[in-house]
């Protein structure tokens, strides 16, 4: 079973102050994905993880950046939140076997900055 | 490069009737192929996942893919729909996390179901 946590679930807060989104799995999974996604879109991958100490950017740029201390914690952080920041944030974890690894999702975060 | 077109951004269906969900995809390599359902308010739960091993994949919730290599598609079918299958459902493609595992997603193709 999938085991892969977000908070908060929902968070609204004021343009300028400093989030930081939390994302554990209790898989052990070496790959974590952050991805954002605005209502009714697509996902759009912002930052992924191959392990400990190990971030990159996505393919849609952003404003946040990403920690990768512990294997099982991957923290995105917007130093300051703007409206432009709101949004559905998604983390995901998959493993890494070399072959087709799913990713599986966390509930979700959705931000409203006002 | 690798993309993913989701023919239909909302399919509305009876109950009882079959379902078809539309996926085509480009990619330079053989993919994997992936579809995946988000219910309201949650994440991404897997439906089912293409790997080579069979052309047709079944999956949960009564739902099956096939994959045309000569159509460059990955239609979603299920024979009869429940009011419970109403959803967000997206398809994508990756080259394996032997590359970088990197999913690129379709736009979602909403799913209603009328009774």
């Amino acid at each position: 079973e999938a085991d892969i946590y977000q908070t908060p679930r929902y968070l609204v807060i004021g343009t300028g102050k400093k989030i930081t989104l939390e994302c554990s799995q209790t898989m052990g999974h070496d790959k974590m994905y952050w991805y954002q996604q605005d209502p009714g879109m697509e996902l759009h991958l912002i930052h992924y993880s191959y392990g400990v100490n190990s971030t990159e950017k996505g393919d849609l740029s952003s404003e946040s950046t990403v920690s990768r201390i512990r294997t099982e914690h991957f923290p995105l952080t917007l130093e300051s939140a703007r409206p432009s920041h709101t949004s559905q944030y998604l983390c995901a974890s998959s493993p890494f076997s070399g072959g087709a690894d799913e990713q599986y999702f966390g509930p979700g975060t959705r931000l409203t900055v006002t | 490069a690798q993309s993913v077109t989701q023919l239909g951004s909302h399919v509305s269906v009876s109950e009882g009737a079959l379902v078809l969900l539309r996926c085509n995809y480009s990619s330079s390599v053989p993919p994997y192929l992936f579809w995946y359902v988000q219910y309201p308010n949650q994440g991404l739960q897997l439906l089912l996942k293409y790997t080579s091993a069979a052309t047709l994949v079944k999956g949960i919730n009564g739902f099956e893919a096939e994959f045309k290599k000569s159509e460059t598609s990955f239609h979603l079918t299920k024979p009869s729909a429940h009011m419970s299958d109403a959803a967000e459902y997206f398809c994508a493609v990756s080259l394996g996390s032997g590359n970088t595992g990197k999913l690129i997603f379709g736009q979602g193709t909403t799913l209603q179901v009328k009774p």
